[in-house]
């Protein structure tokens, strides 16, 4: 089992809609990352978090330290966040989950 | 611009003929590292340096080497590539612990034939 699990593998859904990507890990950590991953393959920070909840423009990401699990919203999707969304635990290393791809329709 | 740069972003090259992947930051970031990125298993540490001449194996080292020799440099070195090489490499760097942000330069896509 993987050390840090995302789900869904892929997501497809219509602008406008609400969408929630899913992390669970299952080790010791300092910190939780959600990174976004474009086509081009560039890879950006959007939050670090070691507790609760952080929110930036149309994305919120929270945090559930006792459950080890995390969760990041997109609110009103738009097609421009099509994109592998990957989120990585600080532990002793940074370790990644697979990704998630989402695919927004317009 | 703070950032991390890579070159050379796109590379084909033949089994056995050995390259080299330059790294470079400008945030003066001590700690610097290699990943590559497979379908299906996400990304994957190669090597990391926590300072200037202080490197250690991440969990795919087989077959790369690195060095440290500045603090705004870290190349990756496969001295002889082989097709199971092929991938797309990151670098990345951060200020401290593991717990920080970490920066991503822009990316590598190698293929061996």
């Amino acid at each position: 089992k993987n050390e840090v699990e995302q789900s869904p593998q892929n997501l497809t859904a219509q602008e406008g809609e609400f969408i929630t990507i899913n992390c669970s890990y299952s080790v010791g950590i300092s910190a939780l990352h959600w990174l976004q991953q474009h086509p081009g393959g560039g890879i950006v920070s959007l939050f670090m978090l070691s507790s609760g909840k952080k929110k930036h423009g149309r994305l919120i990401a929270t945090i559930n330290i006792q459950e080890k699990h995390s969760s990041l919203h997109i609110t009103a999707s738009h097609p421009r966040d099509s994109a592998v969304y990957i989120c990585a635990v600080s532990g002793s290393r940074l370790t990644f989950g697979e990704g998630t791809q989402l695919t927004v329709n317009p | 611009e703070a950032q991390v740069t890579q070159n050379p972003r796109y590379l084909i090259t033949v089994t056995g003929k050995k390259l080299t992947v330059t790294c470079s930051q400008n945030m003066n970031h001590e700690y610097m590292s290699w990943y590559r990125q497979d379908p299906g298993l996400g990304l994957r540490q190669i090597y990391y340096s926590m300072n200037v001449e202080v490197t250690d194996k991440g969990d795919v080292p087989e077959g790369y080497k690195v060095s440290r020799k500045e603090k705004r440099n870290f190349p990756l070195i496969l001295e002889s590539p082989s097709p199971n090489q092929t991938s797309l490499y990151f670098c990345a760097s951060r200020d401290g612990g593991a717990g920080n942000e970490q920066f991503f330069g822009p990316g590598t896509r190698l293929t061996v034939l």
